[in-house]
């Protein structure tokens, strides 16, 4: 399968905890996008990069998220000292060179914080 | 303040008969406009998409209607089937290539009976 992959399909942790999420892109799109969804929302926008480099963060990326993308691969999201409010799925999505509006997804991250 | 508008969270519709999904937006700076279908334990998938220059797009039981100046859009199925029961979360840009980020609607679950 060569689609978006990502890793683990669903995470329960204590708050408090640290969490890392992973996202493997499909392998010649240069760019990753992170959205989170929550019960009865749509998608929304976290953070993108473009190549290794990370272009824009939302205001939703509180200091505690952090997203790297080290040689413009694979893409980690951490949460440190997670919150109830975290509790959400995180979608990964990628895209090839010129935006064209369509985003290819992963099948996403559920966070479950007690 | 939601930007992207879906007003409907759920439609019924019988097989064989149109299904459409309507959808709003707020912010004058959108001009590009998708539909994505998102099925239980799957990421989202884009559908069919539409410029602002265009008021209307076709792809095969798909078309997406555009009426830039009241702000609004809808997706017609035509004719609707069993396996097009899913979630669609309209979704809106800027100009391709200029901008990255897609703002989507709440979604609206779509039942087609047999």
């Amino acid at each position: 399968d060569t689609g978006v992959s990502q890793d683990p399909r669903h995470k329960i942790t204590k708050r408090g905890q640290n969490v890392t999420f992973r996202c493997d892109p499909i392998s010649e799109h240069n760019r990753l996008y992170w959205y989170r969804q929550t019960l009865g929302q749509g998608p929304e926008f976290l953070t993108y990069f473009q190549n290794e480099a990370q272009l824009e963060k939302s205001r939703l990326l509180s200091d505690r998220f952090s997203a790297e993308r080290p040689k413009g691969s694979f893409s980690t999201l951490e949460i440190q000292r997670t919150e109830q409010g975290d509790s959400a799925m995180y979608l990964c999505a990628s895209s090839p060179g010129r935006f064209t509006g369509e985003l290819f997804f992963g099948e996403g991250s559920r966070l479950t914080v007690l | 303040d939601q930007q992207v508008k879906q007003n409907s969270p759920s439609l019924s519709v019988q097989e064989g008969r149109i299904s459409i999904l309507n959808c709003d937006y707020t912010n004058s700076m959108f001009d590009y406009f998708l539909w994505y279908k998102k099925y239980p334990a799957e990421g989202p998938t884009f559908l069919i998409s539409i410029s602002s220059i265009k008021d209307k797009n076709e792809d095969g039981r798909f078309t997406v209607f555009l009426n830039k100046s009241a702000k609004h859009l809808s997706l017609h199925i035509v004719p609707s089937q069993p396996g097009d029961s899913a979630v669609y979360f309209c979704a809106a840009s800027g100009t391709p290539g200029s901008n990255y980020k897609l703002t989507f609607g709440k979604g609206t679950l779509l039942t087609v009976n047999p």
